[in-house]
């Protein structure tokens, strides 16, 4: 377990508000990832960092940033809000270097968007 | 583009079987693959990682298998038991550090 918390677990909002989800690892993993989960759908790549400053766009990053201005934390921003970005999203790290490098999650945010 | 695909999508079996489950990917220069369980509402839990150049890993009543050439790898679970149900989901990553999930197995199984 690499100590992943995330906050808010649980959020409800309205359509057009904004909202940001944090996640916190307490590993120094260098790698972090920011996944929602929608049934018929799998896990789905939002945003990735390699780095503090370093991010970079996933498959379905449209309508949702990023920032990562400390190792342990990773934001992620719903500029504003939409039903369609109504899941549950997961923040996972990675740790290790090549072949040895292993995913862990966080326990998910549900979010409901009005 | 790495695909990956995990069939049965749903398993039911009595406790006490011996199953596989099968997780299969179609670009063979893999980094490594790692098996998850994900219980109702909860995160991915890692249950085991195989690195590229491994072929098998062991915890506990888990046996994971890794067939590169053949883009194919195994979860064996042991004597299962109601615990056990939960959706396992497979991952391979390649040199991106990105990793390719696949849709998962749900197991149920039944006393």
């Amino acid at each position: 377990d690499a100590g992943i918390t995330q906050s808010p677990r649980h959020k409800v909002t309205e359509t057009g508000t904004p909202v940001t989800l944090r996640c916190h690892q307490t590993e120094n993993h260098r790698y972090m990832y920011w996944y929602r989960q929608d049934p018929g759908h799998g896990l789905r790549l939002i945003h990735y960092s390699y780095g503090v400053k370093d991010t970079d766009k996933g498959e379905v990053s449209d309508g949702y940033s990023v920032s990562r201005s400390k190792t342990e934390d990773f934001l992620l921003t719903l500029e504003s809000a939409t039903s369609s970005q109504t899941s549950v999203y997961f923040c996972a790290t990675r740790s290790g270097i090549r072949e040895r490098g292993e995913q862990f999650f966080g326990p998910g945010t549900r979010l409901t968007v009005l | 583009k790495q695909e990956v695909t995990q069939i049965p999508a749903a398993l039911s079996v009595p406790e006490g079987e011996n199953l596989v489950l099968n997780c299969s990917f179609t670009d063979s220069a893999i980094y490594n693959l790692q098996w998850f369980r994900q219980d109702p509402g909860k995160g991915l839990t890692s249950l085991l990682l195989i690195q590229s150049s491994q072929r098998e890993q062991t915890s506990g009543r888990l046996n994971a298998s890794l067939d590169k050439s053949s883009g194919r790898s195994t979860l064996y679970i042991a004597a299962s038991q109601p615990g056990d149900s939960a959706t396992y989901l497979c991952a391979v990553e390649g040199g991106s550090y990105i990793p390719t999930f696949g849709r998962g197995t749900s197991l149920i199984v039944h006393p």
